[in-house]
């Protein structure tokens, strides 16, 4: 079975521009979470969806938005780049949404904005 | 943003020795989960520990879920070369989604 996967793995972009970032979980998984990994902050949660409905959401500026398709492939954007956005954005899938679910992280996409 | 208290930060060990590294919380947690993370690759799963006091083993790993809720550990035994990486615990509240993430345990093993 496929893992998860991130479409791009590396990206570069200017302050102020916007930035879409593609997540495939694994097949037959329903919830998708997206956290952001940088040296400083450690890795921190940005916000959780299942069935194209977001769950959770982290402590992010509302510049951080993301959305689930019905095929459980989701995308998340961040508009107006600032520097510190530069990290690691990782995507974690999961099977199903009770109590308690495992999370498979993919190989996440380094953003580095200048 | 929230993070758990893991230590040590780093480990700088002979191989063959055994390791150990835990977590603690000022929350208690429904889920523990042990990951993996070698440079420019996400979490790998190794362990999840999902009832207080379970003990679980992955081959040479061991990990335990404290009888309290907030805290886990985890023991790497008779450590090889490949062992190398950085060590996060997780900790999940009730109804599953969001991880709290420890700050990272690095361990290097000299051969």
């Amino acid at each position: 079975k496929a893992g998860v996967t991130q479409t791009p793995r590396y990206l570069i972009k200017t302050r102020g521009q916007q930035v879409t970032l593609s997540c495939s979980p694994i097949s037959g998984h329903r919830s998708v979470s997206w956290y952001q990994q940088t040296p400083g902050q450690g890795l921190q949660f940005l916000f959780e969806y299942f069935s194209e409905t977001q769950r959770n959401k982290g402590n992010f500026p509302g510049r951080f938005s993301g959305r689930q398709f019905s095929n459980s492939r989701s995308e998340m954007n961040v508009s107006t780049l600032e520097l510190g956005d530069s990290a690691l954005y990782l995507c974690a899938s999961s099977p199903i949404l009770t109590g308690a679910d495992e999370q498979y992280f993919g190989p996440g996409t380094r953003l580095t904005v200048t | 943003g929230q993070q758990l208290n893991q230590s040590p930060q780093s480990m700088f060990i002979q191989e063959g020795e055994d390791v150990s590294m835990n977590c603690t919380s000022s929350s208690i947690f429904n889920t523990w989960l042990w990951y993996k993370q070698d440079p420019g690759e996400g979490p790998v799963l190794l362990i999840a520990l999902y009832k207080a006091g379970e003990l679980t083993s992955n081959g040479r790993l061991t990990a335990q879920f404290g009888i309290t809720r907030k805290d886990s550990f985890l023991n790497i035994s008779a450590s090889i070369p490949s062992d190398v990486g950085i060590y996060f615990c997780a900790g999940q509240s009730w109804g599953g989604g969001k991880l709290i993430f420890g700050q990272g345990t690095e361990l290097s093993v000299k051969p």
